[in-house]
C-alpha cells in the first residue's frame, strides 16, 4: 500500500525557516516524480513544485511563488523527500502536502495526510 | 501560467441528482487534465485523469469528459457520499495549476 507521512510543519516568524520531511512507503521513489502543493486555510489547491526521477536526473520544478526560496530534495535511501523553506512569508501560511506522480505527463495519484505550516509574529 | 476556471463555484443539490461541473482553461492542454476530490481536512482524492480516464476504485457514476479548452465532471447520481470539494488541474505545461473548486452542498 503507498503511504506517504508529512511532518516537520509548525509556527515560524516571517522571514525564517522550515523543513519539511515526507516519508514515502508501499513503492520505488526513485522511479517517480514527487510534488508539493499546498492549501492555504480555507483556501483551494496551489502547486509548489516538483523533483523528478532518477531516470530524469532528479530535476526540479517550482511555481514563481517560491522560486528561489524553497527548495526541494529527495533522499531515496531512506525513502524520503524533502521541502526546504527559506525566507517565509506570511502568505506561505498553508497545509502542505507530499504527492506522487508517475513518470510523464501524469496527475497526482497518491497524497499524505498533510502538515500545517503557519508564519506569524 | 495556464489558468483553470470552475463554475459554479457552490452546487447544491440532493441524493439522487445528476451534476455537472465545468473548467475551463485558459490555452488548450489537449486532454491532460484530472479531477480531484476534497473532503474537509482529508488530502485530495484522484478521480479522473486524462480528462475522461476513471481512476481504479472510482464508483462508475463519476465520469468526465472535454479537450481543449472546456471539461466537464459529471456525477450521474449524486450519493451521500459525494458531497465535498472538486476540483480540476491541468498537467499540459509549468507551472501546474488547479481550478478555484466546486463546494457540492446538500439542498
Amino acid at each position: 500500500e503507498v503511504q506517504l507521512v508529512e511532518s516537520g510543519g509548525g509556527l515560524v516568524q516571517p522571514g525564517g525557516s522550515l523543513r519539511l520531511s515526507c516519508a514515502a512507503s508501499g513503492f520505488i521513489l526513485s522511479d517517480h516524480y514527487m510534488d508539493w502543493v499546498r492549501q492555504a486555510p480555507g483556501k483551494g489547491l496551489e502547486w509548489v513544485g516538483r523533483t523528478r526521477d532518477k531516470g530524469n536526473s532528479y530535476t526540479t520544478q517550482y511555481a514563481a511563488s517560491v522560486k528561489g526560496r524553497f527548495t526541494i530534495s529527495r533522499d531515496d535511501s531512506k525513502n524520503s523527500l524533502y521541502l526546504q523553506m527559506n525566507s517565509l512569508k506570511t502568505e506561505d501560511t498553508a497545509v502542505y502536502y507530499c504527492a506522487r506522480t508517475s513518470v510523464g505527463q501524469n496527475p497526482f495519484n497518491s497524497w499524505g495526510q498533510g502538515t500545517l505550516v503557519t508564519v506569524s509574529s | 501560467d495556464i489558468q483553470m476556471t470552475q463554475s459554479p463555484s457552490t452546487l447544491s443539490a440532493s441524493v439522487g441528482d445528476r451534476v455537472t461541473i465545468t473548467c475551463r482553461a485558459s490555452q488548450s492542454i489537449s486532454s491532460w487534465l484530472a479531477w480531484y476530490q476534497q473532503k474537509p481536512g482529508k488530502a485530495p482524492k484522484l478521480l479522473i485523469y486524462k480528462a475522461s480516464s476513471l481512476e481504479g476504485g472510482v464508483p462508475s457514476r463519476f465520469s468526465g469528459s472535454g479537450s481543449g479548452t472546456e471539461f466537464t465532471l459529471t456525477i450521474s447520481s449524486l450519493q451521500p457520499d459525494d458531497f465535498a470539494t472538486y476540483y480540476c488541474q491541468q498537467y499540459n505545461s509549468y507551472s501546474l495549476t488547479f481550478g478555484g473548486g466546486t463546494k457540492v452542498e446538500i439542498k
